[in-house]
Parts: structure tokens; C-alpha cells; sequence
């Protein structure tokens, strides 16, 4: 595609719920990132895969967060028992090879909100 | 760890005037990157300009310029000639060059606002 396309926009989900959040990069993206942005924020690191391999989880929350890119190209962010303070912006972004500098492009971000 | 500190949570300016947005940053790092990132309300972050610490040179991109002062950690932004769609959440952000060259490190951002 053009551009990085995440879905949903938007999500409302009731405490302790699953979902699911989705994004697909750039077509021939090596880098792949998730980051939160709490309101008000900035955003902050969640995880990075290069390919399918996930090469840093350092920044998820909780063992309730979990992220996967199979096949190196679509990325799934996925929540577990929802809490109130998973309410955030979820934004994907890749890049060529950001080791070699490539430039981040970001999608729109999902904005989960719990209930 | 790098941290990055955004000391004005709002800032607005006239159409056609120059406003010039602070970052400041911590780091025992000597080469790294910096980077000023816009996030209108649709929430896509798009960057708008990007300096190599090597680089004595400050960055400049159109009306976009940066003051890099490596030895006081500091990385101000100027807009000049501000135009309505310069109206945005504005990012600084760092990332390493070295071991995590990856992560990007943002601070807490600041609301550009600017009057007709």
C-alpha cells in the first residue's frame, strides 16, 4: 500500500475483553514498530521485529500484551483481559531498514479506549 | 537511559510569524540522532526534520530549521513564516546510533497552535 494502514481506528472494549489490533507497513518494509501513546503523551516503545523475527519486547507492559508478524509483512498487536490503563493510542510504523537509517513512516494509530 | 524533555506543553504563534519550539535531552551517548516529528488530529506522525550529532551543520528543510547545541543537549525547532497547517502536537525525539538504534525516544510533546 501507500502508506502504513492500521485497523482498527477505533476500538471500545469492556474491561477484561481481548482484542486485537492490526497493521500492515509498506510493502517490502524490513522494520516494523509498535509504540502506546497515553493521552497527552508521547508515544512510548513497545516492540520491533525485523522480518518476522521480534528482535526487542523490552517495552510491553505486561505479559498481557503479545505481538506477531508471521510472514515478516502484516503485525498483530494483541491484548489480553483488557485493563482501564491499556486506554491509548496504538501506533504501528516501519521503515526499510531503520538500522541503516531508513526513515520511520507512521499509520494513523488505533485508539483503544476501555471501558 | 536517554531522556528528552519538552518544557512548553502549549506555544502559539501568528500566521507569518516565526515561533521556535525547546527540546532538551540527556544522553551519555556522543553520536546519536534527533528528530522533530508533527502530529496533526489525525494522529499520523510525520516527520519533519532530522539531525545526525556528527553533523555540525544545523538542519534545514524549507521553513523548517533546527539550533543544535550538542554541549548544552539542546535542539529547538523554528518555523518560519507560519502557515495554519503548521498547527500540530509537536515531537522531539532521539534515537541512538549505537546498540538500540531502533527505539526512538519522544518527549511529551507541544501543542502548536496558530492564529489568522
Amino acid at each position: 500500500g501507500a502508506g502504513v494502514s492500521q485497523s482498527p481506528r477505533y476500538k471500545v472494549a469492556k474491561r477484561g475483553q481481548d482484542v486485537a489490533l492490526r497493521c500492515d507497513p509498506i510493502s517490502g518494509h524490513v522494520s516494523l514498530f509498535w509504540y502506546q501513546q497515553a493521552l497527552g503523551q508521547g508515544p512510548e516503545f513497545l516492540t520491533y521485529f525485523q522480518n518476522e523475527a521480534q528482535l526487542d519486547k523490552s517495552g510491553l507492559p505486561s505479559d498481557r500484551f503479545f505481538a506477531e508478524r508471521p510472514e515478516g509483512s502484516v503485525s498483530t498487536l494483541k491484548i489480553q483481559r483488557t485493563q482501564q490503563e491499556d486506554s491509548a493510542v496504538y501506533l504501528c510504523a516501519s521503515s526499510f531498514y531503520v538500522e541503516r537509517g531508513g526513515e520511520l513512516f507512521f499509520g494513523e494509530g488505533s485508539r483503544l479506549t476501555v471501558l | 537511559a536517554q531522556t528528552v524533555t519538552q518544557s512548553q506543553p502549549e506555544m502559539s504563534v501568528q500566521e507569518a510569524e516565526t515561533v521556535t519550539l525547546s527540546c532538551t535531552y540527556d544522553t551519555s551517548e556522543s553520536d546519536y540522532y534527533l528528530f522533530w516529528y508533527k502530529q496533526p488530529p489525525s494522529r499520523q506522525m510525520i516527520l519533519v526534520i532530522r539531525q545526525e550529532a556528527y553533523k555540525q551543520q544545523n538542519a534545514t528543510e524549507n521553513r523548517f530549521s533546527v539550533n543544535f547545541q550538542k554541549a548544552a543537549k539542546s535542539f529547538s525547532l523554528k518555523i518560519s513564516d507560519s502557515q495554519l497547517g503548521d498547527a500540530a502536537m509537536y515531537f522531539c525525539a532521539y534515537r541512538s546510533s549505537g546498540g538500540s538504534n531502533y527505539k526512538l525516544t519522544f518527549g511529551k510533546g507541544t501543542l502548536l497552535t496558530v492564529n489568522p
